[in-house]
């Protein structure tokens, strides 16, 4: 059983094109997440959603929408798709706060390569 | 801009042979995690220590932690070629809660 699972794996499209990137965890998590790794491999949190309420959104141009339609949901609409959004897309999830405060381990999805040309 | 830092930037050892990573961060945090990305795969998470806190164990791993010096180590003993793969620290930033910062992570390669 795949507990956090993201789909296409592979996407690749044109500039100017609108994609979507859903992303499902079945651990019954309360916090699910966007990343985006670049070609070095720098990982940058993107949008952070918990309970379906949004209360992570960094520097992430208005392109970008998330949607979580319910709490094991969390999908990412792009619009107008540039070559710079070219990168791996990781969808992650965890329980809320740890007992000692801060943010508790997280589950990664297999990551959606996407290749805008 | 960037919390952890990984070091070395690349790693190489031999099978059986130990290889230690270093994170360093700016911030008072609460806790601190490593985790583990296989090529083409999406992170694993490894260890989670949290800010009173000064070692952890799991398995072959042993993480440390220096709250005064703002590092942390990642200590693999006994190394496999399974091992091979990039690891990452990742902090939260006190004042910002669940956000996690990663580092841009070691890539270790274990030779066998």
């Amino acid at each position: 059983d795949t507990a956090v699972s993201q789909t296409p794996k592979y996407l690749v499209t044109q500039m100017g094109n609108d994609k979507s990137i859903k992303c499902e965890q079945n651990l019954g998590h309360d916090t699910m997440y966007w990343y985006k790794q670049d070609s070095k491999k720098f990982l940058k949190i993107m949008f952070s959603y918990n309970n379906k309420e949004l209360i992570i959104n960094e520097t992430v141009p208005n392109r970008f929408s998330p949607k979580s339609p319910d709490k094991a949901h969390l999908n990412l609409h792009i619009n107008s798709l540039e070559l710079g959004d070219s990168a791996v897309y990781f969808c992650a999830s965890s329980q809320d706060k740890s007992i000692a405060g801060g943010p508790d381990e997280q589950y990664f999805g297999p990551g959606t390569r996407l290749t805008v040309t | 801009s960037q919390q952890g830092e990984e070091d070395p930037q690349a790693l190489s050892i031999q099978e059986g042979e130990n290889a230690t990573m270093n994170c360093s961060y700016k911030t008072s945090i609460n806790n601190l995690q490593w985790y583990r990305q296989n090529s083409g795969r999406g992170l694993v998470h490894l260890i989670l220590i949290r800010s009173n806190e000064r070692e952890k164990h799991s398995g072959r791993l042993r993480v440390t932690l220096d709250t005064s010096k703002k590092s942390s180590s990642l200590l693999i003993t006994a190394s496999r070629a399974a091992d091979t793969a990039s690891y990452f620290c990742a902090t939260d930033i006190m004042e910002y809660g669940n956000k996690l910062v990663f580092g841009a992570g070691t890539i270790l390669r274990v030779k066998s």
